[in-house]
């Protein structure tokens, strides 16, 4: 499975855009990148995933370096409700198995 | 649309003893899982189900007993819970298990096993 790296933590203000970065240098052609976020103790929240193209959906948009080894997930307008952790996933297979490796992900606190 | 719903939120047990979790989902979704997650662990698949009537086994197995009876429902035993069962389990649900198909959780149940 390719591995993701992230930043521990970040910080930015309410209202302006909170861009995600993420490494994942070892991504084979056909593996999906997929953004989760976990709030407090809740079940993970599937954000936005996408293979090669940018995309954009009404919570965040994807951006997905021309070579794919890595991408930023981007929230435009930051809100309170947005501080979480984040998770940069590579979607692989092992055999029949969905195998979903989180890592710790990235704490986003968004500030007043 | 509910979702993928799971009961109970909280469990207490003693060693030993049996409960089911229960994980439900609205979306007429083909593949559902059940991943634990536990401190410093990141989450971890325990079963699987590609179908009703079928399941398989994730990288956890041990322990816990799953069966797809029917395309909603997706639950999880524990035969004789122990210790190192305390963990907070999450089911998911999505489409299929394509590459392109999002997994969709619940809030997850918290066991604690005394």
């Amino acid at each position: 499975d390719a591995k993701t790296t992230q930043p521990p933590s970040m910080d930015c203000a309410e209202g302006r855009a909170a861009n995600l970065p993420c490494n994942h240098s070892t991504i084979s052609g056909n593996e999906y990148v997929y953004w989760y976020r976990q709030i407090h103790s809740q079940g993970p929240q599937y954000i936005i995933h996408g293979l090669k193209n940018n995309e954009t959906n009404e919570m965040a948009s994807l951006i997905i370096t021309e070579d794919r080894k890595s991408s930023t997930l981007i929230l435009p307008h930051a809100t309170l409700r947005d501080t979480a952790v984040y998770y940069c996933i590579v979607r692989a297979y092992t055999g029949a198995n969905s195998k979903l490796t989180f890592g710790k992900g990235i704490t986003l606190s968004v500030r007043p | 649309n509910a979702g993928v719903t799971q009961t109970p939120k909280f469990q207490v047990l003693k060693t030993g003893q049996s409960m089911t979790l229960q994980c439900a989902q609205d979306m007429n979704h083909e593949y559902m899982s059940w991943y634990r997650q536990d401190p410093g662990m990141g989450l971890r698949l325990i079963h699987y189900s590609v179908g009703a009537g079928i399941t398989d086994q994730g990288e956890v197995p041990n322990g816990y007993n799953v069966s797809r009876s029917t395309t909603e429902d997706f639950p999880l035993r524990l035969l004789s819970a122990a210790p190192s069962q305390t963990s907070v389990y999450f089911c998911a649900s999505s489409r299929d298990r394509g590459w392109n198909s999002p997994l969709h959780f619940g809030n997850g149940t918290r066991l604690t096993v005394t």
